[in-house]
């Protein structure tokens, strides 16, 4: 089946450091792709739509110049946490639908904690 | 907007007995999928079963049923012979159409499951 794949799965950075996380859709294309926040107990929230070619979209309250999303191909998009501060330490995983099925299909996750 | 509720932050259930997860929703949508999540301890998000808004049958996946009331706007997990390995968080979700893709999935808070001998 359709699989998505997340690198790294689990990142420790410094506070004030950039931390890129990678979500690949391994054998279809997606030209959306969803990323989302979850802390600890609690529940997934999305922070943005990521469309191939074309700006990402940002639920309200998340910064957009904070939280860069870059969608460059159909198969990957990668989200950076700039200047990362011990706040941002979550849960991250992504999410993509196959073209044309109906199936949305997650990714492993990444654990980010900033020190 | 949607809305999702799981009213039951942590269940127990004894292995081979049966549990139900409770969901209820909101929305004004007249077409939208419900769906039903399990997450481990290591975070994946397993998908287990979907309902449609317009399937009049509930959807069942093997030990998995979804006891789906659209008057009173719940979608309940049911799990038969619950097993050990089933202990996890589980995640109601909605998305604002039945064909989903393309659609982020609005979650519920979760709940708890714990499964004991």
């Amino acid at each position: 089946g359709a699989v998505v794949s997340q690198h790294p799965s689990w990142v420790i950075c410094k506070s004030g450091t950039s931390v890129k996380i990678e979500c690949r859709s391994l054998d279809f294309q997606a030209t959306t792709m969803f990323w989302y926040r979850q802390f600890p107990k609690q529940s997934l929230m999305l922070m943005a739509t990521s469309n191939e070619g074309s700006k990402a979209t940002y639920e309200q309250g998340v910064e957009k110049d904070k939280f860069l999303i870059n969608h460059a191909s159909l198969t990957l998009s990668t989200l950076t946490v700039t200047s990362a501060h011990p706040e941002d330490s979550s849960f991250y995983i992504c999410s993509a639908s196959p073209e044309s099925t109906d199936t949305q299909y997650f990714g492993p996750g990444t654990r980010l904690t900033v020190l | 907007a949607q809305k999702i509720t799981q009213t039951q932050p942590g269940m127990f259930v004894q292995e081979k007995e049966a549990v139900t997860l409770d969901c209820t929703y909101d929305t004004s949508d007249q077409s939208y999928g419900l769906f039903w999540y399990k997450q481990p301890s290591s975070g994946e998000m397993i998908f287990l079963i979907y309902q449609g808004s317009y399937d009049e049958q509930n959807a069942t996946e093997g030990r998995y049923s979804l006891n789906f009331q659209k008057a009173r706007k719940s979608a309940n997990l049911v799990i038969s012979a619950s097993q050990l390995g089933d202990s996890a968080m589980y995640f109601c979700a909605m998305s604002p159409t039945i064909h989903y893709s393309g659609y982020a999935l609005n979650f519920g808070k979760g709940t708890s499951l714990l499964v004991t001998p």
